[in-house]
């Protein structure tokens, strides 16, 4: 079955301690992207990864990371995490870039907590 | 800052009537645009795309495109309850931009 899969799909953490979040799909797709979505603010793009070892900033990238050494796999990290990054995170992924006209596939969410 | 504008609703509509949801985008150069249906707590899941002025129908749904407004649309007729969610418009241009989204209540 053709997916994008996320994990951990909840977590509560605490100030500063880093994290990472998987995200891995199975459909060959070249971009994928990280989304974080809050009350009132939509969906907004933190990185994307138009294709293996090449990353870029989204909108608002402060605070995270991401790499892209394989192509099924884009982990998002968090170094040092704040309770303003207490949000539902989406990975998404889609054939080729996002200035195409390609479908993206969302993952189906982690929903994350810092305290 | 490329914008995309979606009214937050809540929109209601009775169950059976056509539900219309907008959308307004700020880059003119914007070529694609995607309708998305987010139930709470779920991820987003695409409904249509259109890329040409003008209506492309598929099943109950409808969306409408005119560039030259910088508008786009989508009319979900004879609404279900199943239909009630957050509606999301995205729009590509240099990436993919989307609107806040449009909470859709259809009632019984």
């Amino acid at each position: 079955e053709a997916q994008v899969t996320q994990n951990p799909r909840y977590l509560i953490t605490v100030t500063g301690k880093k994290l990472t979040v998987t995200c891995s799909q199975n459909m060959n797709h070249e971009y994928m992207s990280w989304y974080r979505q809050d009350p009132g603010l939509g969906l907004r793009q933190i990185y994307y990864s138009m294709n293996v070892e090449v990353t870029d900033k989204g909108d608002v990238p402060e605070g995270y990371k991401v790499s892209r050494k394989e192509k099924r796999n884009f982990p998002l990290i968090l170094e040092s995490p704040s309770p303003n990054q207490t949000s539902l995170y989406f990975c998404a992924s889609s054939l080729t870039s996002g200035r195409s006209t390609d479908t993206q596939y969302f993952g189906p969410g982690t929903r994350l907590t810092v305290l | 800052q490329k914008e995309v504008e979606q009214n937050s609703g809540p929109l209601s509509v009775p169950e059976g009537a056509i539900a219309s949801l907008n959308c307004t985008y700020s880059d003119r150069g914007s070529q694609s645009f995607f309708w998305y249906r987010q139930y709470s707590g779920k991820s987003p899941e695409l409904i249509m795309f259109i890329y040409s002025n003008g209506d492309k129908e598929d099943g109950r749904f409808t969306a409408q495109l005119n560039k030259a407004s910088q508008y786009v649309s989508l009319l979900i007729r004879d609404s279900q309850p199943s239909d009630s969610a957050t509606y999301l418009c995205a729009v590509v241009s240099d990436g993919l931009t989307f609107g806040k989204g449009t909470h859709l209540i259809i009632q019984p």
